[in-house]
């Protein structure tokens, strides 16, 4: 059982616009700001956003992120079906005096 | 562009140790301040091991500190984990990282792809 919540699964049309969530407490997400990866499994995890809004250098704009309280929002949008992945969140936590991760969301584009 | 790369033994036996190294590559291990070993067990979510500064201090997640070392080999370019007395659960995909920061934020900018690490006799 992960830290954070997120939904197991998310799915959109190309052209779409799908959220995913993810939920923590006061001691990590309430506290610290959370970053956002994408997996495509086999491969090497990649940062999408970081300190709750900032896209890495090659990221699209298409991908958005937000956080309010203990919990946080990751949007794309335009959907592509090279966006089909997992996603997961993470933060820091102040119990752990570590990062904690969500389960991730398996996104699938229709 | 920096690239990371696990590597060791796919299989461990039972109450043994588990040892992993991270080769870091178009890079210096020295740029970065930390560098973290995260697992991810199969049908579970990731969990933090630890991490290790370039110039060797680290922190351990505490559910892990007692069986858990990571070391720095700055000749090498590359850092380490070893982890003792590993059960089936210590089963999982294990990743090295690298920490990004931004305004006093953490993240990790740069992962390994992975490596499965089995327990069994």
């Amino acid at each position: 059982q992960s830290v954070l919540t997120q939904r197991p699964s998310a799915s959109g049309t190309p052209g779409q616009r799908v959220t995913i969530s993810c939920s923590g407490n006061n001691s990590n997400l309430g506290n610290n700001a959370v970053n956002w990866y994408q997996e495509v499994p086999g491969t090497a995890p990649k940062l999408v956003i970081h300190s709750n809004n900032q896209r890495p250098s090659g990221v699209p704009d298409r991908f958005s992120g937000s956080k309010s309280g203990t919990s946080a929002t990751l949007a794309i949008s335009g959907l592509q079906s090279e966006d089909e992945a997992d996603y997961f969140c993470a933060t820091w936590d102040d119990s752990v005096k570590g990062p904690v991760f969500g389960g991730g969301t398996k996104l699938t584009v229709l | 562009q920096m690239q990371l790369q696990e590597s060791g033994p796919g299989l461990v036996k039972p109450s043994g140790t588990l040892s992993l190294t991270c080769a870091v590559s178009g890079g210096s291990i020295t740029s970065s301040n930390w560098w973290s070993w995260v697992r991810r067990p199969p049908g579970k979510g990731l969990e933090w091991i630890g991490e290790v500064y370039h110039g060797g201090t680290t922190n351990y997640n505490p559910s892990l500190e007692s069986r858990v070392i990571i070391s720095v080999d700055r000749s090498k370019n590359q850092f380490s984990l070893n982890l003792t007395s590993v059960t089936a659960a210590d089963t999982a995909v294990y990743y090295c990282a690298k920490e990004g920061r931004h305004l006093g934020e953490s993240f990790f900018d740069c992962w390994g792809q992975g490596t499965l690490v089995t327990v069994s006799s």
